[in-house]
């Protein structure tokens, strides 16, 4: 199975300051059809998780602009560009390329 | 609006049975492939299985792989996760999800004697 390793595992940030989360695959997530299935998640405290970006840097409707995803082959990053509140929770991805599909290990969001 | 809401869960014994179900509303339920993923108790999330609109098209994960089986009917938007010889470890909230892009609520299987 593909791992997907996510850094750092805890983030404590400060409202309004920037915030990003690696993501790197143990074998490239290029699929034959030329896409790369990278996706992120939030799961807010308590909740269902919810997709936030998905071929890599393509957003879902109605997240916000200041979420942006990036990166190719093997590594990706998930960037948060002003923090806010609603934000707390954990991120994971998760590729889409190769059965079976793998998530990473998750990283905690916090506000410093 | 797109609605999943699944049921089934509930505290069954080690090498037993429960059969999940999703019900599926607000979009056309036979377009869109289908998955079960789980979440262990303050653990993180785990993809458990795959299936096409169609249901021609199956995945599992290693770790249920012959012991859990999915299955849809498309004439009752409905989406279901047959699972058998249930372990300790298959205790988690098990969430069903359009496309990845919409998810559930989530239901709990508790496995414990």
């Amino acid at each position: 199975d593909i791992v997907m390793t996510q850094s750092p595992l805890s983030l404590p940030v400060t409202l309004g300051q920037p915030a990003s989360i690696s993501c790197r695959s143990s074998q490239s997530l290029v699929f034959s059809d030329g896409n790369t299935y990278l996706n992120w998640f939030q799961q807010r405290p308590g909740q269902s998780p919810r997709r936030l970006i998905y071929k890599i840097s393509k957003r879902d409707s109605g997240v916000p602009d200041r979420f942006s995803g990036s990166g190719s082959g093997t590594d990706f990053t998930l960037k948060i560009s002003r923090v806010e509140a609603e934000d707390v929770g954990v991120y994971y991805c998760m590729q889409g390329t190769h059965w079976s599909y793998t998530f990473g290990q998750g990283t905690k969001l916090e506000i410093k | 609006q797109v609605q999943l809401v699944e049921s089934g869960g509930g505290l069954v014994k080690p090498g037993g049975s429960l059969r999940l179900s999703c019900a599926a509303s607000g979009f056309t339920f036979s377009d869109y492939y289908m998955s079960w993923i789980r979440q262990a108790p303050g653990k993180g999330l785990e993809w458990v299985s795959y299936i096409s609109n169609s249901g021609n098209t199956i995945y599992y994960a290693d770790s249920v792989k012959g012991r859990f089986t999915i299955s849809r009917d498309n004439a009752k938007n409905s989406l279901y996760l047959q699972m058998n010889s249930l372990r300790a470890e298959d205790t988690a909230v098990y969430y069903c999800a359009r496309t990845y892009g919409h998810w559930g609520q989530g239901i709990l299987v508790t496995v414990s004697s």
